[in-house]
């Protein structure tokens, strides 16, 4: 009965591959959001994405693409990999967004990746 | 430029102490400010939400509370536990409901 989960927990790949990350949510959220954090545990946003759109922090290299099969879901995929991805990513879910108001945001467990 | 800090970024205290952790931001147009709790190697739990129309909030023994105009929110936790014992971290929402984070605060408690 996990709210926000995340496959698998380790990642340990080589330089160059293209990996994914899977995430889902079993709260009937709207939105779902990426976020990395890094060596020096500072967390930072990468991706927020509903059925209408999908914002992306500007600093997130384009090797890096959400892809959202339904509602429940939030994959990560991850092109030609580089040393600097290494990181844990996490994902979680609010219900909508809105310019209104915001809400609060569940996360899973994280996802540590490890680039050799 | 940093858009959430938080001071200090590490605390310990002994078991039972009342605290205060704070954090502030750069941008009062805030539309709330979260509080969250993160154990090594785990994900993060939520523990407050304040709305920016809100002054505080609480739970148990935890009590945020906010002031927009000053750019600050601080986290109370009375009688600390040794279970307490965590990083501790802030961050506001913009629109989008995209979280900016603070460094955290990694709080030890002593039996």
């Amino acid at each position: 009965d996990t709210a926000v989960s995340q496959t698998p927990k380790y990642l340990v790949t080589q330089m160059g591959n293209d990996k994914s990350i899977k995430c889902e949510q079993n709260l009937g959220h709207d939105t779902m959001y990426w976020y990395k954090q890094d060596s020096k545990k500072f967390l930072k946003i990468m991706f927020s994405y509903n059925n209408k759109e999908l914002i992306i922090n500007e600093t997130v290299p384009n090797r890096f693409s959400p892809k959202s099969p339904d509602k429940a879901h939030l994959n990560l995929h991850i092109n030609s990999l580089e040393l600097g991805d290494s990181a844990v990513y996490f994902c979680a879910s609010s219900q909508a967004t809105g310019y209104s108001g915001a809400y609060e945001q569940y996360f899973g467990p994280g996802t540590r990746l490890t680039v050799t | 430029k940093q858009e959430v800090t938080q001071i200090p970024a590490a605390l310990s205290v002994p078991e039972g102490e009342n605290l205060v952790l704070n954090c502030s931001f750069t941008d009062s147009a805030i539309y709330n400010l979260q509080w969250f709790r993160q154990d090594p190697g785990k994900g993060l739990t939520s523990l407050l939400l304040i709305q920016s129309s809100q002054r505080e909030q609480t739970s148990g023994r935890l009590n945020a509370s906010l002031d927009k105009s000053s750019g600050r929110s601080t986290l109370y936790i009375a009688a600390s536990q040794p279970g307490d014992s965590a990083t501790y971290l802030c961050a506001k929402t913009n629109a989008g409901n995209m979280l900016t984070f603070g460094g955290g605060t990694r709080l030890m408690v002593k039996p």
